[in-house]
């Protein structure tokens, strides 16, 4: 079965620490994960998917097979990234029913 | 880049009534439509899957009569909450996919049944 773990319900750092959320998955094939933001107020976007291997607002994240986990890292937080972010993961081609976890909400403080 | 509608916004209406909510993809054809509901503070649990001119297919555990969805166009799908009741209160999302497009979320509706 499809799942998605996101072991953090909330991470609070200072500005200009370091960022690291987690995110483990389950699945049988080889799946596609995807990282999303949730501003307040504001529908789902996309961030990262781990295919396309790009940086986006500074955010990074590699799918390790062997751990089978797609952690999404900052190495400086600022406050405009609090938000709450998704780990999701599809199964099959992009179109593909996606499947999220729990999700973390990022506080950064000033 | 693609944009999907989901309307209404927010929606209020009596126990016992039916609710309509409609995502529209704008500018591109949804090869598939999603459609997922969010408890407040809680992850995306998704509902159905649904393809045009095919019926839905369910998750476990969601009740296939009580949400009707409908996938008449490559562009309309529409989920219907019948009879609603005060646990149907939830926030309820759509999303469209495309090959090439990934996929894009509706801003959601929010319905509150009293």
């Amino acid at each position: 079965a499809q799942r998605v773990t996101q072991p953090e319900k909330l991470l609070s750092v200072f500005k200009g620490a370091p960022v690291e959320l987690k995110c483990n998955y389950s699945y049988s094939g080889s799946p596609e994960l995807f990282w999303y933001v949730q501003y307040s107020r504001q529908r789902l976007q996309l961030l990262l998917r781990h295919i396309s291997r790009e940086s986006i607002k500074g955010f990074t994240a590699d799918l390790n097979k062997g751990e089978t986990s797609f952690h999404l890292k900052k190495p400086f937080a600022q406050e405009e990234d609090s938000a709450m972010y998704y780990c999701a993961l599809s199964g099959s081609s992009n179109t593909g029913k996606l499947i999220f976890g729990q999700g973390t909400t990022l506080q950064v403080k000033p | 880049g693609a944009v999907v509608s989901q309307h209404p916004s927010w929606v209020i209406c009596k126990s016992g009534t039916s609710v309509k909510i409609e995502c529209r993809s704008l500018d591109f054809q949804a090869t598939t439509m999603f459609w997922y509901r969010q408890f407040p503070k809680q992850s995306l649990m998704l509902m159905a899957t649904s393809n045009e001119g095919s019926k839905a297919t369910y998750e476990q555990g969601v009740e296939k009569d009580k949400f009707l969805i409908n996938h008449a166009s490559l562009t309309l799908s529409t989920l219907t909450v019948t009879s609603a009741h005060p646990e149907d209160s939830s926030f309820y999302i759509c999303s469209a996919s495309q090959v090439g497009h990934g996929y894009t979320f509706g801003s959601g509706t929010r319905l509150t049944v009293v």
